[in-house]
């Protein structure tokens, strides 16, 4: 089956720094990924809609300028967030669209990340 | 406002009974639903789907059932079994883009043996 890969799966960073997390599709081209973010013991929210070749869809309340996505190619989409701070502390999973109409998503294995 | 709701947090089944797990949506322009299976710091993992024109959907063990009038779902597992002990979102999805699921808050599912 349709295989997509997140990396890195956890990540400890300071207040101010960035980091960078990407999201592959293995086995088949993407053209469209999707951003969710959890926080513990509450649903996913999707971020934002990635779309290959273009500027990315933002949800509403969610900084752009904050999370910053590129989506350069079919299989990958990158997403930074910028001048991280505590409250950005959260589980980020992507997900990916293949080309079949109402194919269901499959998710990566999500970053953990933490803001000290 | 919470589109998609699981209203309960937890549910406790013994090994070999039935697990029902209950959804709710509000938005009637959702007409495609998952199930999803989700450990601790891991992604979701799908399990099954169904679109609108249908009541129900089997595969294997798990079988959805949609009732359109009452906007509500259900996932039903036969038998339970221990390692089907996760947490279980619902989520929905209609319009344009397929893609931009809404999610239910998750409901923990723990099967004894």
């Amino acid at each position: 089956g349709a295989v997509v890969s997140q990396h890195p799966s956890w990540v400890i960073c300071k207040s101010g720094t960035s980091v960078k997390i990407e999201c592959r599709s293995l086995d088949f081209q993407a053209t469209t990924m999707f951003w969710y973010r959890q926080f513990p013991k509450q649903s996913l929210m999707l971020m934002a809609t990635s779309n290959e070749g273009s500027k990315a869809t933002y949800e509403q309340g969610v900084e752009k300028d904050k999370f910053l996505i590129n989506h350069a190619s079919l299989t990958l989409s990158t997403l930074t967030v910028t001048s991280a701070h505590p409250e950005d502390s959260s589980f980020y999973i992507c997900s990916a669209s293949g080309a079949r109409a109402r194919s269901p998503l499959h998710f990566g294995n999500g970053t953990r990340l933490t803001v000290t | 406002d919470q589109q998609v709701k699981q209203n309960s947090p937890s549910l406790s089944v013994q090994e070999g009974r039935i697990s029902i797990l209950n959804c709710d949506y509000t938005n009637s322009m959702f007409d495609y639903f998952l199930w999803y299976k989700k450990y601790p710091a891991e992604g979701p993992t799908f399990l099954i789907s169904i679109s609108s024109i249908k009541d129900k959907n089997e595969d294997g063990r798990f079988t959805v059932f949609l009732n359109k009038s009452a906007k509500h779902l259900s996932l039903h597992i036969v038998p339970s079994q221990p390692g089907d002990s996760a947490v279980y979102f619902c989520a929905a999805a209609g319009g344009t883009s397929y893609g931009k699921l809404t999610f239910g808050q998750g409901t923990i599912l723990t099967v004894h043996p």
